[in-house]
């Protein structure tokens, strides 16, 4: 069955970076594009981008451009995020999601809770 | 952006009734292709989302099917028939259409 699994809590400092991970498992991993989605408490939905792990194709929201970067390593079916020169605006819970074609965000992973504080 | 606005914020309701939670495009999300790409998905507490509903009207597998979504161009509903205690979380309703993709804003379903 389909398995996102997604790294542990975070608590990073102020102006830091950190890179959190998404491993999939039961389908393969490079023929669908995986998307990131972020969560701030008690807030709705934002969406960050995807990646297609087959060949790396990156699209991102505007919004997050230079604040998320991702990529994918096909040898261990994982994607990756990385969000640099973190503030408390970026305390939030982040999801990965893969996109399941006609069925957009079929499976999710449970979410990292990054918490951004001195 | 296209902004996603959803009604009610929150509806509580009787386990066995219905309920109908609204939702609202500023742009069409009718594409040339006849599909109208909106979405809607249940965040149960503590959970991660899951999704109901995709391109207006199709329920996802292994979704009741007391769940049905319909609209036209901007406007669009989600009806859950026959509420029961496994329906409570927030629902939200999703354009993917357009980058950026956005969300609403969610409504919070309660039991009475």
């Amino acid at each position: 069955q389909v398995q996102l699994q997604q790294s542990g809590a975070e608590l990073v400092k102020p102006g830091s970076s950190v890179k959190i991970s998404c491993k999939a498992s039961g389908y393969t991993f490079t023929s669908y594009d995986m998307h990131w989605i972020k969560q701030q408490p008690g807030n709705g939905l934002e969406w960050i981008g995807w990646i297609y792990p087959g060949n790396g194709n990156t699209k991102y929201n505007q919004k997050f451009n230079g604040k998320a970067t991702l990529t994918a390593d096909k040898s261990s079916s994982t994607a990756y995020m990385q969000l640099s020169s973190l503030t408390s605006e970026d305390s939030a819970v982040y999801f990965c999601a893969r996109e399941g074609g006609i069925t957009p965000f079929d499976y999710w992973g449970q979410g990292v809770m990054v918490t951004v504080s001195s | 952006d296209i902004v996603m606005t959803q009604a009610p914020l929150s509806v509580s309701v009787t386990p066995g009734e219905s309920a109908s939670i609204s939702c609202r495009s500023s742009k069409s999300l009718l594409h040339s292709n006849g599909i109208t790409y909106v979405y809607w998905y249940l965040q149960k507490p503590g959970k991660s989302p899951q999704l109901l509903i995709y391109r207006m009207s199709n329920l996802a597998s292994g979704v009741p099917d007391r769940f049905s979504g319909s609209g036209s161009e901007t406007d669009f509903t989600l009806k859950i028939s026959r509420v029961e205690a496994e329906d409570v979380g927030i629902y939200y309703c999703g354009q993917l259409l357009e980058n950026p993709w956005t969300f609403g804003g969610g409504t919070k379903l309660e039991l009475k």
